[in-house]
């Protein structure tokens, strides 16, 4: 089975902190790893994927395969990050994408 | 705008109608998918087409949903006698894939169908 688990619904940092959004994954083979952000009032689109190993918008990830893991990072958060946020999960030979709940990010001045 | 169009955006429906939607992909993407997202929850897949060939079903999709893509364009998805439990927000999705690519390429989502079954 493929699932993908969120542990936060939310998390509120201020302006310029830190920010890792964890996301945890459970499947039998190798997965392919996405975060996708939906800023408010606009769609869903995909922020980053593993395979690329790039960085956007100063966002990181890295996939863990020891911890089943793929956390978003930002060292430095900016109040134009507030969104939702879901991880998802693409197993072999499939083109189907599994989600995660989602956690919001909300960052203050 | 040259993005995923879906519509409506917005149905109401009274329990038992059938519903129907339309979306339409980003005009040279080959791949289209359906997912459904209800509040508090990321979106589930229903289905997926490479042109108008229907290839992935997730069993959410029961015998009340079809959908189609005749001409490897557009697409609609169909919900006959609707429940009450299929209210939620119907979110469509292209990509392009070059031939023999497996990978999964950039999904580009819709704006989404709101439905509202009473």
């Amino acid at each position: 089975a493929q699932r993908v688990t969120q542990p936060e619904k939310l998390l509120s940092v201020f302006k310029g902190a830190p920010v890792e959004l964890k996301c945890n994954y459970s499947y039998s083979g190798s997965p392919e790893l996405f975060w996708y952000v939906q800023y408010s009032r606009q769609r869903l689109q995909l922020l980053l994927r593993h395979i690329s190993r790039e960085s956007i918008k100063g966002f990181t990830a890295d996939l863990n395969k020891g911890e089943t893991s793929f956390h978003l990072k930002k060292p430095f958060a900016q109040e134009e990050d507030s969104a939702m946020y879901y991880c998802a999960l693409r197993g072999t030979g499939f083109q189907k994408l599994v989600f995660g709940t989602g956690t919001r990010l909300l960052v203050s001045p | 705008d040259t993005g995923v169009s879906q519509n409506p955006r917005h149905k109401i429906t009274k329990r038992g109608q059938n519903v129907t939607f339309r979306c339409d992909p980003i005009s040279e993407h080959n791949r289209l998918y359906w997912y459904r997202q209800t509040l508090g929850q990321g979106p589930e897949f229903l289905t997926y087409f490479q042109n108008e060939a229907q290839l992935e079903k997730s069993r959410l999709l029961s015998d009340r949903f079809s959908a189609e893509r005749p001409k490897g364009s557009f697409s609609t998805l169909e919900i006959q006698r609707t429940e009450q439990g299929d209210s939620a927000m119907y979110l469509c999705a292209s990509s392009l894939a070059p031939p023999g690519q497996g990978a999964q390429q950039k999904l580009f989502f819709g704006s989404g169908t709101q439905l509202s079954v009473l």
